[in-house]
């Protein structure tokens, strides 16, 4: 099977700071890669799909990028409201896989 | 409005069985296809399985295949996992989820969630 791997699998940015976290394929997987955000005792959320699409609802500031093995979300100008766990999930074929996940804390 | 609203968790003794259910409204179940994820508390999230909008097409992680089934009625706009022969490691959060189309893609909504326990 097709492994995701995360970095890092947490960070600590400060208010207004643009976070980077990374997912890279064991294969290629085309741009069948999502994201998702978790706030702490919440249900996961769906932020970008097909690498780079922004779901409704989503602010601006989250943006995604890559294609093949190596993908980027990136959150320009973190919020307070920006801390969760975020999760990267190939979706190109069965059985789907989640990368381990990224904790974002704020300073 | 989309609702997910998954039940029949519970503890449950190892080797036992459960079924989940997910009870959809909000949109056209029969067009979309669903899927089941867990995740145990504090850790990571796991795809269990998916299936497609007609039910013709599942899919399992390996972890599961030969013990769990996915299924749906699309008459009663519902979703199941029967889970067999269960694992310690079975025990998580079990959460249903809709899928943006009709063959296995992202999920772009989910239910609450329901907790399985496997324990003797």
């Amino acid at each position: 099977d097709i492994q995701m791997t995360q970095s890092p699998s947490s960070l600590s940015a400060s208010v207004g700071d643009r976070v980077t976290i990374t997912c890279r394929a064991s294969q290629g997987i085309s741009n069948y890669l999502a994201w998702y955000q978790q706030k702490p005792g919440k249900v996961p959320e769906l932020l970008i799909y097909a690498a780079y699409t922004l779901q409704s609802g989503v602010p601006s500031r989250f943006s995604g990028s890559g294609s093949g093995t190596d993908f980027t979300l990136t959150i320009n100008s973190l919020q307070p409201e920006d801390v969760a766990t975020y999760y990267c999930q190939r979706y190109n074929s069965a059985p789907q896989t989640f990368g381990q996940g990224t904790k974002v804390e704020v300073k | 409005e989309v609702q997910l609203l998954e039940s029949g968790g519970g503890l449950v003794q190892p080797g036992g069985s459960l079924r989940l259910s997910c009870a959809a409204s909000g949109f056209s179940f029969n067009s979309y296809a669903m899927s089941w994820v867990r995740q145990v508390p504090g850790r990571g999230l796991e795809w269990v399985s998916g299936i497609s909008d007609s039910g013709g097409r599942a899919f399992y992680a390996d972890s599961v295949k030969g013990r769990f089934t996915i299924s749906r009625d699309n008459s009663k706009n519902t979703l199941y996992l029967q889970m067999n022969s269960l694992r310690a490691e079975d025990t998580a959060v079990y959460y249903c989820a809709k899928d943006r189309r009709a063959y296995s893609s992202s999920s772009d909504y989910w239910g609450q969630g329901t907790l399985v326990t496997v324990s003797s």
